[in-house]
């Protein structure tokens, strides 16, 4: 299995709103991500967990709270969100950085539109 | 802030040509990756080349690497409609532990 699921797709959510994104991947990866793209730009690096543990936090507003209850599965926790936060958020994993080179195999996404 | 700077920012091509797409950097580097993403999916790993490698082959693709100049070049030979999509290189910061990202060039191929 080489695959990245993150659900939902699609996510309409109010500013007083919580919600939840959800990553899961079965490759015996060690290292997950959190990306947001904007249209018609790259991705930005939100967050980084290797072997279950934060690594990586570029700055990200408290609003986002990510989570990794376990080596496959990768959460990000949302609340009192703002309309620019609408995005395309991106989950990736790869075998952690310092073992091997840093492939990432990527999900298909979830649209977050902020209302 | 993002590293790569890539160019040109989107091609137009009629099928069966070439492309070729630029990508400039600013600090040294393990490696560079190429991704693809189709309009509004998740991004697509096509190759990855090596600090001390200067030249990789995947199928059509074509890739260079030039730690001088700090930039890199992505070749796609003999294009095909499927190729449309956006393409960005990748560059993980030695010493560091993330991936960042270029602006990405638009590649539109025309039947």
């Amino acid at each position: 299995d080489t695959e990245v699921t993150q659900t939902p797709k699609h996510l309409v959510m109010g500013m007083t709103n919580k919600k939840s994104l959800k990553c899961e991947q079965h490759m015996g990866h060690r290292a997950m991500y959190w990306y947001k793209q904007k249209a018609k730009k790259p991705p930005e690096l939100m967050f980084v967990y290797s072997y279950e543990k934060l690594s990586i936090n570029e700055s990200v507003p408290s609003r986002f709270s990510p989570e990794c209850p376990n080596s496959s599965l990768l959460n990000l926790h949302l609340h009192a969100l703002q309309p620019e936060d609408s995005a395309l958020y991106l989950c990736a994993s790869s075998q952690p950085w310092r073992e091997v080179y840093n492939e990432q195999f990527f999900g298909p996404g979830t649209r977050l539109t902020v209302l | 802030s993002q590293q790569g700077e890539e160019d040109p920012q989107a091609l137009s091509i009629q099928e069966g040509e070439n492309a070729t797409m630029n990508c400039s950097y600013k600090t040294s580097i393990n490696n560079l990756q190429w991704y693809r993403q189709n309009s509004g999916r998740g991004l697509v790993h096509l190759i990855l080349i090596r600090s001390n490698e200067r030249e990789k082959h995947s199928g059509r693709l074509r890739v260079t690497l030039d730690t001088s100049k700090k930039s890199s070049s992505l070749l796609i030979t003999a294009s095909r409609a499927a190729d449309t999509a956006s393409y960005f290189c990748a560059t993980d910061i030695t010493g560091g532990f993330k991936t960042i990202f270029g602006a990405g060039t638009r590649l539109f191929v025309k039947a």
